[in-house]
């Protein structure tokens, strides 16, 4: 079946730093992907949906600045958190459908655990 | 608006059956997803409904009602790997979808 990787698997950084998350379609070209974020004991939220080629279309409440996405290619979207802090640790999972195939399922990353000492 | 509810948790005997319900209002609506967390992992896929009616894959069933708004996943013989979140999302078009809060299952022997 189709997968996405997601890299890195977790992260460390100082605050004030930013920090690029990778989201690979590794099998089908993905021309829309999701960003999602997840804190503890919470489901996912939406951040974004990102469009290859264009701009990223953001969910009210997310700030644009902050979450850099490019999707400069069918197969790669990336999320830049720029200059982080603590209360931007959480769980960061980016997603894509495979069109082309039957269930319209949507195929997640193995996500991206920050944490923003 | 967009609304998706589930109970937040629930507790089932390892061998039982259990049925976890999801009521959504979407603004737009291709299909409705059920998709299994076990914690610090990213979900992984168990079904996608788009007609009214029961589908069954193996142990696990999930239904939808269209006019109601309404599904359910159905696990049955319950096994202790099954302890999880079950998360029932919206497809809403244009690709997106949309998450509920998700329902911890706990299995006991």
């Amino acid at each position: 079946g189709a997968v996405v990787s997601q890299h890195p698997s977790w992260v460390i950084c100082k605050s004030g730093t930013s920090v690029k998350i990778e989201c690979r379609s590794l099998d089908f070209q993905a021309t829309t992907m999701f960003w999602y974020r997840q804190f503890p004991k919470q489901s996912l939220m939406l951040m974004a949906t990102s469009n290859e080629g264009s701009k990223a279309t953001y969910e009210q409440g997310v700030e644009k600045d902050k979450f850099l996405i490019n999707h400069a290619s069918l197969t790669l979207s990336t999320l830049t958190v720029t200059s982080a802090h603590p209360e931007d640790s959480s769980f960061y999972i980016c997603s894509a459908r495979d069109l082309q195939g039957n269930t319209g399922e949507l195929f997640f990353g193995e996500g991206s655990r920050l944490t923003v000492l | 608006g967009q609304n998706i509810d589930q109970p937040t948790e629930m507790t089932a005997t390892e061998g039982a059956i259990v049925q976890i319900n999801c009521t959504y209002q979407t603004s737009g609506f291709n299909g409705l997803f059920w998709y299994q967390q076990h914690a610090g992992e990213a979900p992984t896929f168990l079904s996608y409904n788009v007609l009214d009616g029961l589908e069954e894959k193996g142990r696990f069933s999930s239904f939808l009602s269209r006019s109601k708004g309404y599904s359910y996943l159905l696990l049955k013989e319950l096994q202790m790997k099954d302890s999880a979140s079950y998360l029932c999302a919206g497809d809403t078009g244009g690709f997106k979808t949309i998450f509920g809060a998700g329902t911890r299952l706990f299995v006991k022997a």
